[in-house]
């Protein structure tokens, strides 16, 4: 069966201008995460969405970041006047949603943003 | 403040042998340590996950012990074998907030040489 999908699955960019990077979730999960992998500070959590409730923001590095989920499924994670620090590998992860004991995240293979 | 602690940053073993990854926790509202398993260009991927009211989880070659009081977790991989060369993960999450965002440490880069 298909598994978490991103894209691009890379992504070049200057300084300053704003990226989107996409995640298209296991079909039925509820629940998606974005995670940010840096070779400085490993794998940090970045934002959550389960359902239609308000997304868990808590992680976002900055107001530069920003997220949606359109209709339940696909997400959008947009970063805003990018910086240098800014790369990294953007991994997305969705889960069922349904409690600990079946919510495995899988994660997809990420998205690999290099700002110049 | 790192509130997971993995070690080592990288392990080589010979093949057959046992691979020993450990982690350490600094909260203890965490009721949910998965390790997971990462291989170059790849999204991680669940190995094995533990919950604190058990003390040791098989699965396979691979055994979670976690020691509740100390606060700490370990990955023993037995008759480690070349396809096991990775790098594994560490992670805990706590229920209570309503999502089980994972607090991962820093990674454990592990070769198994022939």
């Amino acid at each position: 069966g298909a598994g978490v999908s991103q894209s691009p699955s890379n992504k070049v960019t200057e300084k300053g201008k704003d990226v989107e990077l996409r995640c298209d979730p296991i079909s039925g999960h509820t629940a998606l995460y974005w995670y940010r992998q840096s070779l400085g500070q490993g794998l940090e959590f970045l934002i959550y969405f389960q359902g239609n409730s308000a997304p868990d923001k808590s992680g976002l590095p900055s107001d530069r970041f920003s997220a949606e989920r359109t209709g339940g499924s696909v997400s959008t994670l947009t970063i805003q006047r990018t910086q240098q620090e800014d790369s990294a590998v953007y991994l997305c992860a969705s889960s069922p949603g349904r409690g600990w004991e079946t919510d495995t995240q899988y994660f997809g293979p990420g998205t690999r943003l290099t700002v110049l | 403040q790192q509130q997971v602690k993995q070690s080592p940053q990288s392990l080589i073993v010979q093949k057959g042998g046992i691979s020993i990854i450990n982690c350490a926790y600094e909260n203890t509202a965490f009721d949910y340590f998965p390790w997971y398993q990462q291989f170059p260009g790849k999204g991680p991927a669940l190995l094995i996950a533990i919950r604190p009211d058990v003390s040791e989880k098989k699965e396979g070659r691979f055994t979670i012990s976690f020691n509740k009081s100390a606060k700490q977790f370990s990955l023993h991989i037995m008759d480690s074998q070349p396809g096991d060369s990775a790098t594994y993960f560490c992670a805990a999450a706590y229920s209570g907030a309503g999502s089980y965002q994972l607090t991962f440490g820093k990674g454990t880069k592990l070769s198994v040489i022939p």
